[in-house]
This record gives C-alpha cells, structure tokens and sequence, in this order.
C-alpha cells in the first residue's frame, strides 16, 4: 500500500515561476514531514520541513504548505531557477513506531527551463 | 566534516556472487539507516541499526540479505547470491543519537548492478 504519494512524475516550469510539488498521505499518524532534494547519481539532501502544528513553513525561495484534514502538503519554490533542476521526494517519518525510519513518496522530477 | 561515506560507489556482480556495501555515518550520529531504490520508483526502508543493535529490519527481504553496524567500523548491508532483481541504488542515511531529530542525511549511494 502507497502510504505516501506523489501523483505528478514531471514537472517543467520556465526560470523565474512558481514550481508547485504536491504530495498525499494517507495515514493521519504522520507528524512530521520533510522534503527532500535529489540530483543524479547523488544522495538525497534535505530541503525543508514542516511540523503537523504548523500549515506553512519557509525557507529563502521554498515554502512548504500542510493542509491536515486533506492529509495534502505541497513545496512552492519561487522564484524557480535552473539549478533547482532535480528529483524532489517527499518523505514522512514512520508515524507509529519509533524507530524513524522514512516513508519516501515515488518523487517528481522538476525541470526549469532557461 | 565529512558526511556519510559510502564504498564503493559502483559495484558489478555476476549472478550468485555476493554483494558488500559499506557505510561510514557523519561524526557523532549513532543512528544508520540503509534504503534502496529501484528503477522509477523511490527510496524503500530496509533496515534500522544503532551500534551492535538492529533496531528494525521490517524493510528487509527475508532471505539473502543481511546488515550489520559492529561497535568499530562501518556499517555493512550483505546480499548473499545477487540476482538481477537485486540491481538497485543502494542508500546509507545517518542521523544523531538524540531523539526528535527526524532529518536524515543521506551518502551518496551504492549502485549495485547484477549480470
């Protein structure tokens, strides 16, 4: 079961917009969320996060927004450049256990354009 | 300050060798993780280890795959006999011993390739 997903796989947005990344949950449990940057053949790198007692969080360009009830969080960056080129997850940490391990969403790949 | 350490980077194995991926955690951080990620897919958990401690290997195959985190040295993810299926990147994530520190920061990956 996808307890964490991400329904966009691309997303192409020219330099200088606002690029949107969604991402769904389905178990309430979560309480803490956190995005996170990836570029190929690289590692992971964390970008931002946000707790369940907050609906919006920013940092510099990237603002991350949580909406509990529709169990919905979304990455704005603005304004978009082309080095934000890259794969973007969403990763929640496990809800019901203490162990912190992270539930990745499949990720959307984020295209700016010159 | 170095971040995770992760050898080798590339690894090709043929199809029933075994597979030996090592990672070294920031300075200071207790905690390892090991993820995989396949083809067009994302990061899966695998397994959770603190120092001699496997804390939650619920992500692990069943069979053929093993992790360690000995008292001295890296962290160590073995896959016995590799098939093709095995092919994956393979991720080291570490984070410190305190509680409520849900951020994880990650190394720069194994990529496994079974012939």
């Amino acid at each position: 079961d996808q307890q964490v997903k991400q329904n966009s796989p691309s997303l192409s947005v020219q330099e200088g917009r606002i690029s949107i990344l969604n991402c769904d949950y389905t178990n309430s449990m979560f309480d803490y969320f956190l995005w996170y940057k990836k570029y190929p053949a690289e590692g992971p790198t964390f970008l931002i996060s946000i707790s369940s007692i907050k609906d919006k969080n920013e940092d510099g360009r990237f603002t991350v927004f949580l909406n509990k009830s529709a169990k919905h969080l979304s990455l704005h960056i603005v304004p978009s450049q082309p080095g934000d080129s890259a794969v973007y997850f969403c990763a929640l940490p496990h809800g019901s256990s203490n162990t912190g391990k992270l539930i990745f969403g499949q990720g959307t790949t984020l295209q700016v354009k010159p | 300050n170095a971040g995770v350490m992760q050898n080798p980077r590339h690894l090709v194995r043929r199809r029933g060798q075994e597979a030996r991926l090592r990672c070294s955690p920031m300075k200071g951080h207790s905690h390892v993780y090991w993820y995989r990620q396949l083809p067009e897919e994302g990061l899966k958990f695998m397994v959770y280890l603190q120092k001699e401690n496997i804390i939650d290997e619920s992500g692990m195959p069943k069979e053929r795959f093993s992790a360690e985190f000995p008292k001295e040295g890296p962290s160590i993810l073995r896959i016995q006999q590799v098939v093709r299926g095995d092919s994956a990147a393979y991720f080291c994530a570490s984070s410190p011993p305190a509680r409520g520190s849900n951020e994880q920061f990650f190394g720069p990956g194994t990529r496994l390739t079974v012939l």
